[in-house]
């Protein structure tokens, strides 16, 4: 059974770093891109980026890049997504999302359950 | 990179049908048969009902279909039911292996 496990909720201050994971299990997870979407309260989905863990190619978005590092370790199955210097528009809920194992591998077919981040002073 | 575009709200009463639609670019919907449609309930994460414009995940309803014509996707939710209320967000596959999200749009059963 594909499962996504995600770090829990953090609450932190502006200026401090971060760093949230996304354990994968279930399925082989060096050969499928694992993406990163935000979602501040009440508002949509956004788009961050993907990682493929084979080989660490990354793709950002042009909103996030330079503000977000996305990483993987293929040892332990986990990717990652961290901040040097949170914001307070950071605070949102982060979801990790396997993308593709169906038809043209372009979807988001299992979502993890979200990690709440919180950055207040 | 600005977000797809779909309506922020679509209502109906049980048993319609309904349609969504989700507007993009030549870089985006427009480029590409990769659009994606899914489901977020309150508080939960989204699940994937729709893939590659008008495919559906083994073992979803039938009453969830989508098509593309030009620059535009559509969702079709067709015998509403209570449990479709939800926000519904369309996702497009992009250049250079990206993506970009659609604003949402809220579905409200009568």
């Amino acid at each position: 059974e594909v499962q996504l496990v995600q770090s829990g909720a953090e609450v932190k201050k502006p200026g401090e770093s971060l760093k949230i994971l996304c354990k994968a299990s279930g399925y082989g997870f060096s050969t499928y891109w694992i993406g990163w979407v935000r979602q501040i309260p009440g508002k949509g989905l956004e788009w961050m980026g993907v990682i493929y863990p084979s080989d660490s190619d990354t793709r950002y978005s042009p909103s996030f890049q330079d503000q977000v590092t996305i990483s993987a370790d293929r040892s332990i199955n986990t990717a990652y997504l961290q901040w040097s210097s949170l914001r307070a528009s950071d605070t949102a809920v982060y979801y990790c999302a396997r993308r593709g194992a169906i038809g043209s591998s372009t979807s988001f077919d299992y979502w993890g359950p979200g990690t709440p981040v919180t950055v207040s002073s | 990179q600005s977000a797809l575009t779909q309506p922020a709200s679509v209502s109906g009463s049980p048993g319609q049908s309904i349609t969504i639609s989700c507007t993009g670019t030549s870089s985006d919907v427009g480029g590409y048969n990769y659009i994606s449609w899914y489901q977020q309930h309150p508080g939960k994460a989204p699940k994937l009902i729709i893939y590659d414009v008008n495919n559906r995940p083994s073992g979803l309803s039938d009453r969830f279909s989508g098509s593309k014509s030009g620059y535009t996707a559509s969702l079709t939710i067709s015998g509403l039911q209570a449990e479709d209320e939800a926000d519904y967000y369309c996702d497009s596959f992009t250049t250079s292996n990206t993506h970009v999200f659609g604003s949402g749009t809220k579905v409200t059963v009568l």
